[in-house]
């Protein structure tokens, strides 16, 4: 089975400042797909950022970047310039794809000071 | 309005009640999913169904029961509730296409006392 691992459960960051969290994934699978979603105080689950096992090119939206090692299975996420509306729970996720359902690490909370 | 809704947001209930959790989505996706989330271990997945009237367990099945009658509608019952699944309760779909995007629910937290 496949685990996701996320091995800081809390981190802060200096508002304006980078940020990343990290995120180590276990499959004998060669196609899948990668995810970061975010989740505010408010407990939606958001939608950060995807990644697709099989694209060598890290994704990247806004602020948020990825740097995918596929061999080394670290998917970690990048936040730069920081702000006080990214303080919020972010889990790494994993799906096999064709719609199985997505694995999920524990989470890391990130806080941002001002 | 349109997208995924769950009902009730807020629900506090006894030992051995019976209790369900109510799910609709307006995007006609086929795949819809039940996650539990519970501190120290992130989400994990309790049923999944592909289309109407075709279920499958998941991760932490026991003590819960769905069907799918309708696409846009998959309902969680706790059949006799236990404090050990007091939680937060997310309903997702995914529309089937290349992306695999999963779009999650408000939520439900569910207290058994």
């Amino acid at each position: 089975a496949q685990t996701v691992t996320q091995s800081q459960p809390e981190m802060s960051v200096q508002e304006a400042e980078t940020v990343t969290l990290s995120c180590t994934y276990d499959t004998s699978e060669s196609d899948y797909y990668l995810f970061w979603y975010k989740q505010p105080p408010s407990r939606q689950m958001i939608l950060v950022i995807r990644q697709e096992a099989y694209k060598q090119q890290n994704a990247t939206e806004n602020r948020f970047s990825v740097n995918f090692q596929k061999a080394a299975k670290s998917f970690s996420l990048k936040i730069s310039d920081s702000q006080l509306g990214d303080a919020a729970m972010y889990f790494c996720a994993y799906s096999q794809g064709g719609n199985t359902p997505l694995v999920f690490g524990k989470g890391t909370r990130l806080s941002v000071i001002a | 309005d349109a997208g995924i809704t769950q009902s009730p947001r807020y629900k506090i209930t006894e030992t051995g009640r019976q209790v369900t959790l109510m799910c609709h989505q307006t995007w006609s996706h086929s795949y819809m999913f039940w996650y539990r989330q519970d501190l120290g271990h992130g989400l994990r997945l309790i049923y999944y169904s592909a289309a109407a009237d075709i279920t499958d367990k998941g991760e932490v099945p026991d003590g819960y029961v769905v069907s799918r009658s309708k696409t846009e509608n998959f309902p969680l019952t706790l059949e006799s509730a236990t404090r050990s699944q007091t939680s937060v309760y997310f309903c997702a779909s995914s529309v089937g296409l290349a992306t695999y995007e999963q779009y999650f629910g408000p939520g439900t937290r569910l207290t058994v006392t």
